[in-house]
């Protein structure tokens, strides 16, 4: 079962760095998004792609958040001199194109900031 | 801004008990997910209700849809401790759905 995948599943870094996470969705799907997750909160959304298009994007998705997916297949987001907010779960999901399809999560990039 | 409201929002109780957590909407649903996630995972999606007085059961899980699909409740017969979690509900009718904060359930042994 080739379920999505996130890589790296933890990421510790000082605040300032640059951080890239990647996502590999289930082959067959062709949206894929991004949230990030607190403790105590439920998933909030970032952006997603249809494709290679990124159709979308949360007012929660400063400049210093960038996200791609340039085959269409896997993507990225990167966040660029983190700060210490940006300490969260970073959750990708994919779903085949119609509406109200469900969506599959990985297991989360889990980003500590020091 | 959390447009679902879902309560309660902690919950820990002994094996075998029974449960009942809710979701609620001011703004009627197309559809609504929930969703269950575990410590360090992803959401794992449980079920879709989309049609208002819907009720869907999942083992020892039962789902229901309000009439007027502005509400949904998940009711747990005998919890286990293997029904510990984070249980989320999530508004579908959109390629972007929205979540709840949700309910974290703890079941003792």
């Amino acid at each position: 079962d080739t379920g999505v995948s996130q890589d790296p599943r933890h990421k510790i870094t000082k605040r300032g760095q640059n951080v890239t996470f990647r996502c590999d969705p289930i082959s067959e799907h062709n949206r894929l998004y991004w949230y990030r997750q607190t403790l105590g909160q439920g998933p909030e959304f970032l952006t997603y792609f249809q494709n290679e298009a990124q159709l979308e994007k949360s007012r929660l998705l400063s400049d210093r958040f960038s996200a791609e997916r340039p085959k269409g297949s896997f993507s990225t987001l990167e966040i660029q001199r983190t700060e210490q907010g940006d300490s969260a779960m970073y959750l990708c999901a994919s779903s085949p194109g119609a509406r109200n399809q469900p969506q599959h999560f990985g297991d989360g990039t889990r980003l500590s900031i020091l | 801004t959390q447009l679902l409201e879902q309560s309660p929002q902690f919950l820990s109780i002994q094996e075998g008990e029974n449960l009942t957590v809710y979701c609620n909407s001011s703004s009627v649903f197309s559809s609504l997910q929930w969703y269950r996630q575990e410590p360090g995972e992803g959401p794992v999606l449980l079920v879709t209700v989309v049609t208002g007085g819907e009720v869907k059961k999942l083992k020892r899980l039962t789902f229901q849809f309000g009439d007027a699909r502005k509400d949904s409740s998940l009711h747990i017969t005998a919890a286990q401790p293997g029904d510990t979690g984070l249980y989320l509900c999530a508004r579908g009718g959109s390629y972007i759905p929205t979540f709840g904060r949700g309910t974290s359930l703890i079941v003792h042994p």
